[in-house]
């Protein structure tokens, strides 16, 4: 069993759609709670950062942890073609180490105008 | 423009021909990992270095060797490279915390 799922999609919504991602994992260690958005022929990019559980608000973005579920997501608001991209989560037990980061496989995110 | 650059883009080449993907970040970094990205395997980290001359091995090292000689380059040598290496790979550097960032990619097909 991999320490990280994520349902791969691909998700396909129309324009001002509510979008949920979500990732679930094994490994009760984990403290950081990371998504990143990754365009297509791009490298990724950090798009939201959260410590421990509760949920943190960046614009049309809200990340949620649930630690004690094993459960994080990600909603995106208003959705815009512009979001269209793959979203990736990511987790680390330390903050301050380069072996840091375990990521899902990513879910393929097409929003439609 | 702070940024982590990767050559080539893209490779094509053949077994066993050994071949060295450069990797370069301008933001004096202390880290810097290499990952391969796989369908439906997500982004999976090869080497990691925390400082110059300090290398360790990630989940998947097998087949891959890198040097860290320099603070700002992190090379990624295939001596012997295979078909199951054929794979996009991605460089990263960060400071410590949980962001980094990526570079561009090189596509990689070995034949």
């Amino acid at each position: 069993q991999k320490e990280v799922e994520q349902d791969p999609g691909p998700l396909s919504v129309p324009e001002g759609a509510i979008v949920s991602l979500n990732c679930t994992y094994s490994n009760s260690a984990f403290q950081y709670f990371m998504w990143y958005r990754q365009y297509s022929r791009k490298g990724p990019e950090l798009l939201m950062y959260t410590y421990s559980s509760g949920n943190k608000e960046d614009g049309r973005f809200t990340a949620q942890v649930d630690k004690s579920s094993k459960y994080i997501s990600l909603f995106i608001r208003d959705s815009q073609p512009s979001d269209s991209a793959t979203y990736l989560c990511a987790m680390s037990a330390r903050a301050g180490s380069a072996r840091q980061l375990t990521f899902g496989s990513g879910t393929q995110l097409t929003v439609l105008p | 423009e702070a940024q982590v650059t990767q050559n080539p883009r893209y490779l094509i080449t053949v077994t066993g021909k050994k071949l060295t993907v450069t990797c370069s970040q301008n933001m004096n970094h202390e880290y810097m990992s290499w990952y391969r990205q796989d369908p439906g395997l997500g982004l999976r980290q090869i080497y990691y270095s925390m400082n110059v001359e300090v290398t360790d091995k990630g989940d998947v090292p097998e087949g891959y060797k890198v040097s860290r000689k320099e603070k700002r380059n992190f090379p990624l040598i295939l001596e012997s490279p295979s078909p199951n290496q054929t794979s996009l790979y991605f460089c990263a550097s960060s400071r410590p915390g949980p962001e980094q960032y990526f570079g561009p990619g090189t596509r990689l097909t070995v034949t």
